[in-house]
């Protein structure tokens, strides 16, 4: 079975800076995805970024990035220039490539970014 | 992405009444998934929804309590049966779009007195 561990519960960082959500994950798959969304107070769900895991490139989307090491099983979510918006809740998560869609979820980071 | 609506919003429900969640999408979608958050909690999957057949339900959730239907390939519904406080919880739903990704639903937030 898969597992994701995110064990952070809360981080903050000051505006403008870069804080660094990690993640760690267990599979025996070679094919699978990983993702980040974010959950802002309103509580809709927001994807952040999408990595392959067939892909050795890290993902970026913007002021977000990912490293993304294979070996380590390690998903780490990096936000430069933080933003207050930013504020949210963070989950990680896994999905197979194969088999269905269903995707598992870590238990979350929540950060707060400081004026 | 997809555009995805939840109806209600939100509510509060007295013990042992049920309420039933819509979830709209803007197109046509495969599958439809629906989500447990607990207070504080990450998220749960309950079930898998396809157009045309029973939903597909993970291990600690059943039928009689979560039925599902999905009658076409726009719009799936979740009943909360027989509710407890135990089922104060977001339930959201959320489809993949042919990429390997979810997207979600803005969620229903219930609250079981």
């Amino acid at each position: 079975a898969q597992t994701v561990t995110q064990s952070q519960p809360e981080m903050s960082v000051q505006e403008a800076e870069t804080v660094t959500l990690s993640c760690t994950y267990d599979t025996s798959e070679n094919n699978y995805y990983l993702f980040w969304y974010k959950q802002p107070p309103s509580r809709q769900m927001i994807l952040v970024i999408r990595q392959e895991a067939y892909k050795q490139q890290n993902a970026t989307e913007n002021r977000f990035s990912v490293n993304f090491q294979k070996a380590a099983k390690s998903f780490s979510l990096k936000i430069s220039d933080s933003q207050l918006g930013d504020t949210a809740m963070y989950f990680c998560a896994f999905m197979k490539g194969t088999g269905g869609f269903k995707t598992i979820f870590g238990a979350g980071t929540r950060l707060f970014v400081k004026a | 992405s997809a555009v995805i609506s939840q109806k209600p919003s939100r509510d509060i429900c007295q013990r042992g009444t049920s309420l039933t969640i819509q979830c709209q999408v803007d197109s046509q979608v495969t599958m439809m998934f629906w989500y447990r958050q607990q207070p504080g909690q990450s998220l749960t999957l309950i079930a898998t929804a396809n157009q045309g057949s029973e939903a597909t339900y993970e291990s600690g959730f059943v039928i009689d309590k979560f039925p599902i239907s999905r009658p076409n390939l726009t719009f799936s519904t979740l009943t909360v049966s027989n509710m407890s406080p135990e089922d104060s919880s977001i339930y959201l739903c959320s489809v993949d779009r042919g990429r390997d990704t979810q997207y979600f639903g803005p969620g229903t937030r219930l609250t079981v007195l």
